[in-house]
């Protein structure tokens, strides 16, 4: 299978702590995503790293790409109760569909 | 912002029962993928299509499966005979040219009974 696997399977963080969730993958990608769940809901896209990208910012989400490890974080910074979600990585293995992870599930409590 | 719509949101149906779940992409998209979500699992890939045919279908995407894209515009899943294990959420989502992220519709949530 190449679906990657992210750690950990569920975190719980105290209202304006940091959350940090990994993904590792297991061939060369073209990019990496990360996606939120809430519960019962769509995907939503948060951001899309590419394979000669190290690192990218937006607004309180930094993720990071280490391809020689295969491997992926999102950092969520001064967590909210409304950061409580699913958070998924998703690969391209070079190929034109997303192969997800097993996905993070964030507690913040407020 | 462009969004992927579908429809309904909701759907149960028989045991048996043939169900149609519905998708309107993005307009000037290119390639379609159908996912399936069992309730507090994985998002699974189901099937691409691209320029009007299948171009990738996984092991669970076997012969009670079709998807179509009847008008040019709207794209469709059909399950011909539905099975209990096949109450999910399934969501389409479609990809523009290019390294870019894939918009994700808000799924429809499958009830068999």
């Amino acid at each position: 299978s190449q679906q990657g696997e992210e750690d950990p399977q569920a975190l719980s963080i105290q209202e304006g702590e940091n959350a940090t969730m990994n993904c590792s993958y297991k061939t060369s990608i073209n990019n990496l995503q990360w996606y939120r769940q809430n519960s019962g809901r769509g995907l939503v896209h948060l951001i899309l790293i590419r394979s000669n990208e190290r690192e990218k910012h937006s607004g309180r989400l930094r993720v990071t790409l280490d391809t020689s490890k295969k491997s992926s974080s999102l950092l969520i910074t001064a967590s909210r109760a409304a950061d409580t979600a699913s958070y998924f990585c998703a690969t391209d293995y070079n190929t034109d569909k997303l192969i997800f992870g097993t996905g993070t599930r964030l507690q913040v409590f407020p | 912002e462009p969004e992927v719509t579908q429809t309904p949101s909701h759907q149960v149906t028989q045991m048996g029962q043939e169900v149609i779940l519905r998708c309107v992409p993005i307009s000037n998209h290119l390639y379609f993928y159908w996912y399936r979500q069992i309730l507090g699992q994985k998002v699974e890939f189901l099937v691409s299509f691209y320029n009007n045919e299948i171009s990738e279908k996984s092991e669970i995407f076997d012969d009670q499966f079709s998807v179509e894209r009847p008008d040019g515009s709207n794209f469709t899943l059909k399950i011909r005979s539905t099975k209990l294990e096949d109450s999910a959420m399934y969501f389409c989502a479609d990809l523009g040219q290019g390294n870019t992220e894939a918009f994700f519709g808000q799924g429809t949530r499958l009830t068999v009974v």
